[in-house]
């Protein structure tokens, strides 16, 4: 069963501007993470946050967490064409990590 | 090194055949996932391995067996598959299985039933 339900499932933006992606979840978790995947290939880690860490940055990233709404957001500032990708939030429980429906983004030239 | 090798990137197997998929990593993590990904959707866990015994089996059909010869490697057998099964099978790692912990994803193999 899937854990995570992203929003919007696609994204189309022009090169520079900011993509802001939603993820919500079910159940309790330990905490909440967000990978990239391009094309029919492998998934790359791309940030974790902690159940208590409401925000937290990496370069051009920024996601934040609340665990009472059970949902959590990516934001991608600046955006260039190697953005373009499947974006994924995934949780661990129980051994488990546990990815949601993914957005695909697509940045325009 | 921080990769996770999957073989062979591409597999192509009659529904007769018997075939395996291998990962491996050389970084000591003890904690060893497969997933399975079809088109447009997100990766759907299968397996997990924590210190080289199976800790979950997410009600995989039994024509997927799973072993893990040791810390590194990972084997996925393949028996008896049907067409639907197609689907870009990935291996994952992590350094332990809980709270704290991302994985590393190999770059998958896609596998086509025939």
């Amino acid at each position: 069963s899937q854990q995570g339900e992203e929003d919007p499932q696609a994204l189309s933006i022009q090169e520079g501007e900011n993509a802001t992606m939603n993820c919500s979840y079910k159940t309790s978790i330990n905490n909440l993470q967000w990978y990239r995947q391009n094309s029919g290939r492998g998934l790359v880690h791309l940030i974790l946050i902690r159940s208590n860490e409401r925000e937290k940055h990496s370069g051009r990233l920024r996601v934040t967490l609340d665990t009472s709404k059970k949902s959590s957001s990516l934001l991608i500032t600046a955006s260039r064409a190697a953005d373009t990708a499947s974006y994924f939030c995934a949780s661990n429980r129980d051994d488990k990590i546990i990815f949601g429906k993914g957005t695909r983004l697509h940045i325009l030239p | 090194d921080t990769e996770v090798t999957q073989t062979p990137k591409h597999l192509v197997m009659g529904m007769t055949n018997k075939k395996s998929l291998k990962c491996e990593q050389h970084m000591g993590h003890r904690a060893m996932y497969w997933y399975k990904q079809k088109a447009k959707k997100p990766p759907e866990l299968m397996f997990v391995y924590s210190y080289e015994k199976l800790s979950i089996n997410e009600s995989v059909p039994s024509r997927f067996s799973p072993e893990c010869p040791n810390s590194s490697l990972l084997n996925l057998h393949l028996h008896a598959l049907q067409p639907e099964d197609s689907a870009l099978y990935l291996c994952a790692s992590s350094p332990v299985n809980g709270v704290y912990t991302e994985a590393f994803f190999g770059q998958g193999t896609r596998l086509t039933v025939v």
